[in-house]
């Protein structure tokens, strides 16, 4: 059982490159979240999906996209990299009303 | 906006001692508050949870208290052990879909 799976680990992107960061669990969670995590700070909502072709906008959700195919999918993507987005990006799924989320290992963007 | 506050960066402990980690909050609409534990190069970990009509949660060596009229928690853990050095994030909900997270406590235990 895997759990929640992210790829890449780490990244260097340049300004103004795209770039998906994957997000898969296998634990048949309808509840997706994408956050960030910047130095010395909390983690913060980018997007949510409650299930397969539903999504919304979380607390920063400027200069991402997500969509959600499937239930065990959730790709973030980041359209014109910039300096602002470089950032540990986490995923996380939840079973409903448990509120305990299952976190991925999380990927380290660097943009230069 | 900082609705979850953890104003203690960091707190070392003697192993065998209590450790305390404390979170403040600012919306009283938030009504389940959760702690969890983050490893380097690691995602958070669900380690304990409250709703608020209740005070107080125990699990093992982990305690969670609720003070709902200071709008303050706590995370109690007796005895500290080497192992529980981590990252401690405090977070509250209102919702399936709005999770507040504090900036997190740098616990370290000391043999």
């Amino acid at each position: 059982n895997a759990g929640v799976t992210q790829t890449p680990k780490f990244r260097i992107l340049k300004i103004g490159q795209s770039m998906t960061l994957q997000c898969t669990q296998d634990m048949n969670h309808n509840y997706m979240y994408w956050y960030r995590q910047d130095p010395g700070m909390g983690l913060k909502l980018i997007y949510y999906s409650v299930g397969a072709g539903i999504t919304d906008k979380g607390e920063v959700p400027n200069g991402y996209n997500v969509s959600r195919s499937t239930t065990e999918d959730f790709p973030l993507r980041l359209e014109l990299a910039a300096p602002s987005q470089t950032s540990v990006y986490f995923c996380a799924s939840m079973q409903v009303a448990n509120y305990g989320y299952t976190f991925g290992s999380g990927t380290r963007l660097t943009v230069v | 906006d900082q609705q979850v506050k953890q104003n203690s960066p960091s707190l070392s402990v003697q192993e065998g001692r209590i450790s305390i980690l404390n979170c403040d909050y600012t919306n009283s609409m938030f009504d389940y508050f959760l702690w969890y534990k983050k490893y380097p190069a690691e995602g958070p970990t669900f380690l304990i949870s409250i709703s608020s009509i209740k005070d107080k949660n125990e699990d093992g060596r982990f305690t969670v208290f609720l003070n709902k009229s200071a709008k303050h928690l706590s995370l109690h853990i007796v005895p500290s052990q080497p192992g529980d050095s981590a990252v401690y994030f405090c977070a509250a909900s209102a919702s399936n879909n709005d999770m507040r997270f504090g900036a997190g406590t740098r616990l370290t235990v000391k043999p």
